[in-house]
């Protein structure tokens, strides 16, 4: 069964740091770009940052670059969301989506399975 | 950056009833389009793909349609367990991709 599993999440001050991690099973990790979902309380989602299966493209978010950097480790299958200078704005849940399989040219993607999401808290 | 515009952004319907739900985006993206369905304190679930792809498991009552700027989600006949908030979302420019605002359906 595929299955992602998040962690991580807390509650942070704001200016603070935190990494979030997605724990995957049931797939061939390496072969799979994956992405970072966020939905704020009683909000929408937002895309914020997706890599791919070797690690070598990322992108991210505006309302999140430079602040926050994607990394995965395919030995553990294992995704990362390392988050700097938090803000307000930041709290949410956490989603990690597995992204479509890969195939070659240019082709509609969609992201599936999710993760059950991990709370971000940015409060003093 | 390409917008996503969904309508309504609520609905109120019965058990039984043929549901419509729109998905316009702010420029051309082929069939680059995503229905996802979302329950209070639950993931998102895909739905559709590639705009009227049926996602593995997904009752034949959900259907997808649409090309260009414009799209929908219809379902046929709704059960209690549709009761859920839907959000469209563009592949087609570079991730991250952009989601709708979603729409929230309701019992009547």
């Amino acid at each position: 069964e595929v299955q992602l599993v998040e962690s991580g999440g807390v509650l942070v001050q704001p200016g603070g740091s935190l990494r979030l991690s997605c724990a995957a099973s049931g797939f061939t990790f390496s072969s799979y770009g994956m992405n970072w979902v966020r939905q704020a309380p009683g909000k929408g989602l937002e895309c914020v940052s997706y890599i791919s299966g070797s690690g070598r493209v990322r992108y991210y978010a505006d309302s999140v670059k430079d602040r926050f950097t994607i990394s995965r480790d395919n030995a553990k299958n294992s995704l990362f969301l390392q988050m700097n200078s938090l803000r307000a704005e930041d709290t949410a849940v956490y989603y990690c989506a597995r992204d479509s399989p890969m195939v070659r040219g240019d082709v509609p993607r969609w992201f599936d399975p999710w993760g059950q999401g991990t709370l971000v808290t940015v409060s003093s | 950056d390409i917008q996503m515009t969904q309508s309504p952004s609520s609905l109120s319907a019965s058990v039984g009833d043929r549901v419509t739900i729109t998905c316009r985006a702010s420029q051309s993206i082929g069939t680059y389009l995503n229905w996802y369905q979302q329950k209070p304190g639950k993931a998102p679930n895909l739905l559709i793909y590639a705009a009227s792809s049926l996602q593995t498991g997904v009752p034949s009552r959900f259907s997808g349609s649409g090309s260009g700027t414009d799209f929908t989600l219809t379902i046929s006949s709704l059960q209690t367990e549709d009761f859920a908030t839907y959000y469209c979302q563009q592949s087609y420019s570079s991730p991250p991709y952009s989601f709708g605002q979603g729409t929230k359906l309701e019992i009547k």
